[in-house]
C-alpha cells in the first residue's frame, strides 16, 4: 500500500520560502506524476503543480513565478519550494499522487503539513 | 481557468436519504471530472474518477453521472460515515480545477 509522509517548517515570516518534503512508501516515485495541492483554512483545494520522476513539471500559473519542484529518485521523494510567502499562503499543504500521465486525478494523499505565514 | 461551481454549498439530510450534490463546469470538460471526499482534518479521498468509475474500496451506493458540462454525485442510501465535505475536480484544462466543495451534515 503507497503511503505519503511529508514534512516541513509549519510557521514561517512574510517573504521567507517555504519548504516541504513527500517520501513515498511501499511504491515508487518512477512511472507517476506526484502532486502538491494546499487548502486554507476553511476553505477549498487549489493545485499548486506537479513533477515526474524524469523532473518534467506542470505549474498552476497563479504560482509559476514562485513555486520550485523538485524530485529525489533516490530518496524516492519529491519537494516544493515556495519563495516570497505572504499570509495568503497560510494553508493546509497536501502531496498526492497522480497517475503516469499529467494532471488526472489524486489517489493517495499525504497526511498534510500546516503552514502558517505570520510576522 | 475553468472554474468549478457545486450545489448546494450544505446539505442536510437523514440517514437513509438519497443524497445528490451537482457539478457544474464553466466549460465542457468532456469525462475529465472526479469526486473527493474530506472528513474533518483528514486529506481528501477519491471516491469517482472520469464522473462515474467508483475507485477500488468504495461504497457502492456512491454513484456519479454527467458529461460536458454538468455532472453529480449520488448517495443512495446516507450512512452516518458519510458525514464530509465533497468535492468534484475537472482535470481537462490546466490547472486541475476544484469546485468550493459541498458540506453533508446529518439532520
Amino acid at each position: 500500500q503507497v503511503q505519503l509522509q511529508q514534512w516541513g517548517a509549519g510557521l514561517l515570516k512574510p517573504s521567507e520560502t517555504l519548504s516541504l518534503t513527500c517520501a513515498v512508501y511501499g511504491g515508487s516515485v518512477s512511472g507517476y506524476y506526484w502532486s502538491w495541492i494546499r487548502q486554507p483554512p476553511g476553505k477549498g483545494l487549489e493545485w499548486i503543480g506537479e513533477i515526474n520522476h524524469g523532473g518534467s513539471t506542470n505549474y498552476n500559473p497563479s504560482l509559476k513565478s514562485r513555486v520550485t519542484l523538485s524530485v529525489d529518485t533516490s530518496k524516492n521523494q519529491f519537494s516544493l519550494n515556495l519563495t516570497s510567502v505572504t499570509a495568503a499562503d497560510t494553508a493546509m499543504y497536501y502531496c498526492a499522487r497522480g497517475l503516469p500521465q499529467p494532471y488526472s486525478w489524486f489517489n493517495y494523499w499525504g497526511q498534510g503539513t500546516l503552514v502558517t505565514v505570520s510576522s | 481557468d475553468i472554474q468549478m461551481t457545486q450545489s448546494p454549498s450544505s446539505l442536510s439530510a437523514s440517514v437513509g436519504d438519497r443524497v445528490t450534490i451537482t457539478c457544474q463546469a464553466s466549460q465542457d470538460i468532456s469525462i475529465y471530472l472526479n469526486w473527493y471526499q474530506q472528513k474533518p482534518g483528514k486529506a481528501p479521498k477519491l471516491l469517482i474518477y472520469d464522473v462515474s468509475n467508483l475507485e477500488t474500496g468504495v461504497p457502492s451506493r456512491f454513484s456519479g453521472s454527467g458529461s460536458g458540462t454538468d455532472f453529480t454525485l449520488t448517495i443512495s442510501s446516507l450512512q452516518p460515515e458519510d458525514i464530509a465535505t465533497y468535492y468534484c475536480q475537472q482535470y481537462d484544462n490546466l490547472p486541475p480545477t476544484f469546485g468550493q466543495g459541498t458540506k453533508l451534515e446529518i439532520k
